[in-house]
């Protein structure tokens, strides 16, 4: 299997405040990375996929880099409705494997 | 964002069989591949198992002995199969549908249903 590790579990910041979420792969995944939003009670939501791609609908404050092994989520300004949790997921074997979690809360 | 449902018993016991189907928009079915994924209790989220167009079924080594997907296309629905259920199957079971960034390329999952929250207990 391959692992995802993401860091820090739990983040503290403010609105207005750029964050940056960590996630690494125990082997390279090439570009093959999304990340999800996720609200309590609520599914996760695609916001990246293809590492850096961001999806239809998604804020521009969001924005994704990284390829083989390390990657980066960023949020440029956080707005109030970005309080949640952030999954990264590696989708280049089909044993698809998911990162345990950061939970971006208020300051 | 596509509109997927999930549907099963909210409460199984121990050692009983979980069925669980997912409704998805009429006449995608066989265009999409999808999957199931589950999340106990404050937990991460754990992928269980997919159903390719092709009709191959790929499963998570850590239940493949127990778990069987399978599709019904004349209700636009798919369906996860999971046997000898245990306290730690317990959790919120999501369905999700994959997409693919361009030809050839892995796929991700792009829609999710809102997850149905299975409880397992005597």
């Amino acid at each position: 299997d391959i692992q995802m590790t993401q860091s820090p579990s739990t983040l503290s910041a403010s609105v207005g405040d750029r964050v940056t979420i960590t996630c690494r792969a125990s082997q390279s995944i090439s570009s093959w990375l999304a990340w999800y939003q996720q609200k309590p009670g609520k599914a996760p939501k695609l916001l990246i996929y293809k590492a850096s791609i961001l999806e239809s609908g998604v804020p521009s404050r969001f924005s994704g880099s990284g390829s083989g092994t390390e990657f980066t989520l960023t949020i440029s300004s956080l707005q109030p409705d970005d309080f949640a949790t952030y999954y990264c997921q590696q989708y280049n074997s089909y044993l698809y494997t998911f990162g345990q979690g950061t939970k971006l809360e208020v300051k | 964002q596509v509109q997927l449902q999930e549907s099963g018993p909210g409460l199984v016991k121990p050692s009983e069989t979980l069925t669980l189907t997912c409704t998805v928009p009429p006449g995608s079915i066989l265009d999409y591949c999808w999957s199931w994924i589950r999340q106990p209790a404050g937990k991460g989220l754990e992928w269980v198992g997919r159903l390719h167009t092709s009709g191959n079924t790929y499963y998570n080594p850590s239940l493949k002995s127990r778990v069987t997907l399978s599709v019904s296309t004349s209700k636009n629905q798919f369906s996860l199969r999971l046997t000898s259920i245990t306290a730690a199957d317990t959790a919120v079971y999501y369905c999700a549908r994959e997409r693919r960034s361009g030809p050839g390329e892995p796929f991700f999952f792009d829609s999710w249903g809102p997850g149905a929250l299975v409880t397992v207990s005597s």
